[in-house]
């Protein structure tokens, strides 16, 4: 079973600052199989990225997703206020299995 | 515009079933296409994939929780559906629905594209 582990737990910055979130899984795992979601306080959590770097409809392209093997990223560019939120990353695996990272918090410096 | 929509009790009693219902509109539900599938989130902490079913009834579980669930599917409603049996306190949390799509690239691969805004269930 693969296993996400996510840093840093909580990233504190400024608006316009640049966001760089950390996906490690726990052995190699397809690029392709590496999604990315926002949830902000009592909403679901919302597709941001599949496929570890396609944006998802009408994300925008401040957000980017890359990485392989067992490091994967999550980067907004110039950080907007509605951007600070929660962050995971999810796993697709074999027999239709889904793991979710624990979740990075970027919230305002 | 896809929607999805969960009901059901919002307080369930130790050891009894948890049942809910996820309403799918915008779209028939067997589009062969997606899965539709259940996370929770207990309070204060991180997404748990329960399950996931197909149009044809196809289920896949997570191993932690198989032994206590059952999703099925009612495409004549266009709805599919959760039951959590033997529940504790552990289960209370937010239940969510969500549709998996897919993409391909040497194989396919899933994630979940379009969410319910989730309905809190307490067991106590």
């Amino acid at each position: 079973e693969i296993v996400l582990t996510q840093s840093p737990g909580t990233l504190s910055l400024s608006p316009g600052e640049r966001a760089t979130l950390s996906c490690r899984a726990s052995q190699n795992i397809r690029s392709n199989f590496l999604a990315w979601y926002q949830q902000k306080p009592g909403q679901a959590p919302r597709l941001l990225i599949y496929g570890a770097s396609i944006r998802a409809t009408g994300i925008p392209d401040r957000f980017s997703g890359s990485g392989s093997g067992t490091d994967f990223s999550l980067t907004i560019n110039r950080l907007e206020p509605e951007d600070f939120a929660l962050y995971y990353c999810q796993h697709y695996g074999t027999s239709h299995l889904f793991t979710f990272g624990p979740g990075t918090k970027v919230d305002i410096k | 515009q896809l929607q999805l929509q969960e009901s059901g009790p919002g307080l369930v009693k130790p050891s009894e079933t948890l049942s809910l219902t996820c309403t799918v509109s915008g779209d028939s539900i067997s589009s062969s296409s997606y899965y539709w599938g259940w996370i929770r989130q207990p309070p204060g902490k991180g997404l748990e994939w329960i399950g996931s079913i197909s149009y044809s009834g196809s289920t896949y579980y997570n191993p932690s929780l198989k032994a206590r669930v059952t999703i099925f599917v009612d495409t004549s409603k266009n709805q599919f559906s959760l039951k959590l049996r033997s529940v504790t306190a552990a289960d209370t949390a937010v239940y969510y629905c969500a549709r998996s799509d897919s993409s391909w690239h040497l194989d396919y691969y899933y994630y979940m594209d379009v969410w319910g805004k989730g309905t809190t269930v307490t067991v106590s």
